[in-house]
């Protein structure tokens, strides 16, 4: 079954860039999502069709997907960006998401 | 305004089954496919299962097909997922989703506030 790999972790300090790899094979043929989920709180959807963003999404998300490697990155990172993100694709009609990356602001 | 209010989630002994309902509003309900995911607690969202508009096309997780059945009632606006001999496995809380209308890919752009299912004796 097709798989989506995730750094457990990134740290990033307030003001400067995160960014987020998504691992896959061929990922790059396929699109990619990325969701936000903060504690005890519903996924939102933050990234769609590679690099497109949500309305009330904030500019400083951005998506990338190229190769085997999707990038989510946070520009100006915020203390209210502090969550867990994942990525999301399709292979043959089943969803797939990531393992999870969870971004501290410290 | 979109919302999706999930319930019927629950205490299930192993073997059990439940109805779990996702009532949603503020938007065509019958335009849309519609998703279940689930997160077992602490863990990450696995995918679960997707339906079409007219339930023509029903695809699930491995982990899950011959067990759960989705299914929707588009004059009651309400999305379902019959989920029968559970296991500890299943644990989890489980959210409804709406796809987005992209053009291309897929991806789910409103989400309810889930419904947990423990399946435990």
């Amino acid at each position: 079954s097709y798989e989506l790999t995730q750094p457990p972790s990134v740290s990033v300090s307030p003001g400067q860039t995160a960014s987020i790899a998504c691992s896959g094979d061929k990922l790059g043929d396929k699109y990619a999502s990325w969701y936000q989920q903060k504690p005890g709180q519903s996924p939102v959807l933050v990234i769609f069709q590679d690099n497109k963003r949500p309305s009330g999404i904030p500019e400083r998300f951005s998506g990338s997907n190229s190769g085997n490697t999707a990038t989510l990155t946070i520009s100006g990172t915020q203390d209210l960006d502090e969550a867990d993100y994942y990525c999301q694709t399709w292979d043959t009609s089943t969803g797939v998401f990531g393992t999870g990356t969870k971004v501290s602001v410290l | 305004e979109v919302h999706l209010v999930e319930s019927g989630g629950g205490l299930v002994q192993p073997g059990g089954s439940l109805r779990l309902s996702c009532a949603a509003s503020g938007f065509t309900f019958s335009s849309y496919w519609m998703q279940w995911v689930r997160q077992a607690p602490g863990k990450g969202l696995v995918w679960v299962s997707r339906v079409n508009s007219d339930e023509s096309t029903r695809t699930y997780a491995d982990s899950v097909k011959g067990r759960f059945t989705i299914s929707r009632d588009n004059a009651k606006n309400t999305l379902y997922l019959q989920v029968n001999s559970l296991r500890a496995e299943d644990t989890a809380v489980y959210y409804c989703a709406r796809e987005s209308l992209a053009a291309a890919g897929i991806s789910l752009d409103y989400w309810g506030q889930g419904t947990l299912v423990t399946v435990s004796s």
